[in-house]
């Protein structure tokens, strides 16, 4: 099946600070979402974003689909961005999304 | 309104119990999942149900039983419970893309099972 990785598996930032997460994917996708769990283990949709450029507030993400990566972007970080960041893509179909394993972020004050 | 809801948010319960997560969604979505997130934080695919058809099962143990009465609510019922069932179970749920939708896929609040 399809192997999603994503870097940096922990990152850990000063409020104010930008940073990129970076999402790699082993084959053609035709879904490519972004997740933010809170530290409440919610699940929040960030982007739907199999390819392209999509910016909503501080966070915007890229996703080259030839290049099989997709990127986001967080500027300004505030505090309430820590939490887990999930890429999860689908290759073909409707197939369930299949997920990585996340990048921990925690912004401190 | 909550798109997608479980229920309970949080159980305890003893070993070789049987317990029920309810979940159902009021987004018209055709397509409803059952993922597992373990203490590593990983989140698998557990089952993937389509207008109430069971069209995805990964290798889970026969001990879980999906059950959609319609395509609005899909419920999942564990029998015999073991430690290692402990963790956190997120139902969510998709539009079809043969059924003019683009597959998003939208989370509950997930269901945090404790097996003592």
């Amino acid at each position: 099946g399809i192997q999603v990785e994503q870097s940096p598996p922990d990152l850990i930032l000063q409020e104010g600070a930008n940073s990129t997460l970076r999402c790699n994917f082993s084959d053609s996708v035709n879904n490519l979402q972004w997740f933010h769990q809170n530290p409440w283990g919610q699940l929040i949709n960030l982007f739907y974003i199999p390819s392209g450029t999509k910016q909503n507030g501080r966070l915007s993400a890229t996703t080259v689909a030839t290049e099989r990566y997709s990127l986001l972007y967080i500027s300004s970080s505030q505090t309430t961005d820590s939490g887990v960041y999930f890429c999860a893509v689908r290759n073909s179909g409707n197939t369930p999304l299949v997920f990585g394993k996340g990048t921990r972020l925690s912004v401190i004050a | 309104d909550t798109a997608v809801s479980q229920t309970p948010k949080y159980l305890v319960t003893q070993m070789g119990n049987d317990k029920s997560i309810k979940c159902e969604q009021n987004l018209g979505h055709d397509t409803m999942y059952w993922y597992k997130q373990d203490s590593k934080k990983f989140l698998k695919i557990m089952f993937s149900y389509n207008n109430k058809e069971l069209i995805i099962n990964e290798t889970v143990p026969n001990r879980f039983s999906p059950k959609s009465p319609d395509k609005a609510h899909l419920n999942l019922h564990i029998n015999s419970l073991e430690l290692g069932d402990s963790a956190v179970y997120f139902c969510a749920s998709s539009q079809d893309l043969a059924s003019n939708g683009n597959g998003e896929l939208f989370f509950g609040e997930g269901s945090r099972l404790t097996v003592l």
